[in-house]
C-alpha cells in the first residue's frame, strides 16, 4: 500500500504559467517532507522541504504548502521555465528513531511548453 | 555535481555473474543509502548506513550485499541476480541520521540489466 501518492504522472504547463504538482499521504507518522526534481540519466536533485510545524515554505520561484489536516502537500513553481522540466518526486519522513527513512511518491513528470 | 559519485553508469550482467557497484561521496557525511528504482515505481530504500555501521536493511535478499568500508565508500556487490533486478540503483548521502533536517543527496545511479 503506497503511503505517499502522486495522482497525476504527467503534467503540462505554458512557459512563464504556475506549475502546481500535487502529492498526498496517509501515514500521520510523516513529520517532515521533500520535494526532489530528476532530470534523465542524472539523480534525484534536493529542491525543498517543509516541517509539518510549517504550513508554507518558500525558497526562489519555489513554494511548498502542507495542508495536515488533509495529508497533501503542493509544490508550486513560479513562473515555469523551459528548465524546470523534469520529473517531480515528492518524499515523506516520520518522526521518531526511523526518520532518516524517505518514503517516495511516484513522481510526476512536468513539461513546460514555450 | 552533487559531491556523490557513483560507477559504473551501466551494467550489463548475466545471472551467474558477480559484479560491484561503487559510490563515493566527497560530502564529509556521515550516512549512507542504497536505492532501488525500479520503472514507473518510486524509489525503494535497500539499506542505510551510519557511521559505517548498517541500520536498515529492507528485506533485501541475500543476493545484494553492501558493504561499507568508510564513511565516504559505499558498495553494493551482485551475485546470481535475476531479470525483474534490473533497474536503476542510487547511491544517495546525508550528514547523519536522526537529524532535524533530511535531506539527502543522491548520486546518478547505475542503470542495471539482468540478462
Amino acid at each position: 500500500d503506497q503511503q505517499v501518492k502522486q495522482n497525476s504522472p504527467s503534467l503540462s504547463v505554458q512557459e512563464g504559467r504556475i506549475s502546481i504538482l500535487n502529492c498526498d499521504y496517509t501515514n500521520s507518522m510523516f513529520d517532515y517532507f521533500l520535494w526532489y526534481k530528476k532530470y534523465p540519466a542524472e539523480g534525484p536533485t534536493f529542491l525543498i522541504s517543509i516541517s509539518s510545524i510549517k504550513d508554507k515554505n518558500e525558497d526562489g520561484r519555489f513554494t511548498v504548502f502542507l495542508n495536515k489536516s488533509a495529508k497533501h502537500l503542493s509544490l508550486h513553481i513560479v513562473p515555469s521555465q523551459p528548465g524546470d522540466s523534469a520529473v517531480y518526486f515528492c518524499a515523506a519522513s516520520p518522526r521518531g528513531d526511523s526518520n532518516y527513512q524517505l518514503i517516495w511518491g511516484a513522481g510526476t513528470k512536468l513539461i513546460i511548453k514555450p | 555535481e552533487t559531491g556523490v559519485t557513483q560507477t559504473p553508469r551501466h551494467l550489463v550482467m548475466g545471472m551467474t555473474n558477480k559484479k560491484s557497484l561503487k559510490c563515493e561521496q566527497h560530502l564529509g557525511h556521515n550516512a549512507m543509502y542504497w536505492y532501488k528504482q525500479s520503472a514507473k515505481k518510486p524509489l525503494e530504500l535497500m539499506f542505510v548506513y551510519s557511521l559505517e555501521e548498517r541500520v536498515e536493511n529492507n528485506s533485501v535478499p541475500s543476493r545484494f550485499s553492501p558493504e561499507c568500508p568508510n564513511s565516504s565508500h559505499l558498495f553494493l556487490h551482485l551475485h546470481t541476480l535475476q531479470p525483474e533486478d534490473s533497474a536503476l540503483y542510487l547511491c544517495a548521502s546525508s550528514p547523519s541520521i536522526g537529524l532535524v533536517h533530511r535531506e539527502q543527496f543522491f548520486g546518478p545511479g547505475t542503470r542495471l540489466t539482468v540478462l
